[in-house]
């Protein structure tokens, strides 16, 4: 059974300070996505990433796929309060549908 | 582009009912996936359709099954109810191909009582 480990499971900062959220695994994934969701609602893509090493920006946030492929990063800059919800990574299978998620890292974000 | 739509958005049942919940994916996404959510266990695949067949499912009881329509349009069923199977419930849909980038819908609540 593949597994994904994140860390932290919660983070409370003040606006304006940088932080980063790990997800690890023992396994290879053929992709790695990152999604934010807010409560009542459900999962939004953020980023995928497909390459081990591989580095993506958006705006504030950065995301790097591990060169082995079983671990990634999210990093986030200077914090604001839209940037509060939970934070979920998800491994793909190289067929099908089947995402493996973390458990998620709650970020709050006070003013 | 209308984004996944389910519905209801909240169900209140009790133990032994069966629940349907619906979903319709985005236009042109023929795979719609099921996903359970609690905070106890996170996000866990239940299955996948893709062409109204099957195509891959997770570990959970008989009592969990879906279908999916012609228009892609997805349904799950949820037979004899029990109290751990309440939880918010996600469908998800993709294009076919690609990096397996899935879109969620808003979920349903699900309550047993």
């Amino acid at each position: 059974t593949q597994l994904l480990e994140q860390s932290p499971q919660f983070l409370s900062i003040q606006e304006g300070e940088n932080l980063t959220v790990y997800c690890n695994s023992s396994s290879v994934f053929s992709s790695l996505q990152w999604y934010r969701q807010e409560p009542g609602e459900g999962p939004v893509l953020l980023v995928t990433v497909v390459t081990g090493g591989e580095v993506k920006k958006l705006k504030r946030l950065t995301f790097q796929f591990g060169d082995a492929r079983k671990d990634s990063s999210l990093h986030i800059t200077a914090a604001q309060p839209g940037d509060t919800g939970l934070y979920l990574c998800a491994g793909g299978e190289t067929s099908g549908s089947r995402l493996t998620f973390g458990e998620g890292t709650q970020l709050t974000v006070n003013p | 582009k209308a984004g996944v739509t389910q519905t209801p958005r909240y169900l209140i049942k009790t133990r032994g009912q069966q629940v349907t919940l619906s979903c319709s994916p985005i236009s042109g996404h023929r795979s719609v996936s099921w996903y359970q959510q609690t905070p106890g266990q996170g996000l866990q695949f239940l299955f996948e359709y893709f062409s109204e067949t099957q195509r891959n499912k997770g570990n959970f009881p008989g009592r969990f099954s879906g279908r999916q329509f012609s228009n892609s349009r997805s349904e799950m069923n949820v037979s004899t109810l029990e109290l751990g199977d309440s939880a918010l419930y996600l469908c998800a849909s993709r294009v076919a191909g690609g990096f397996n980038e899935q879109f969620f819908g808003p979920g349903t609540r699900l309550t047993v009582l």
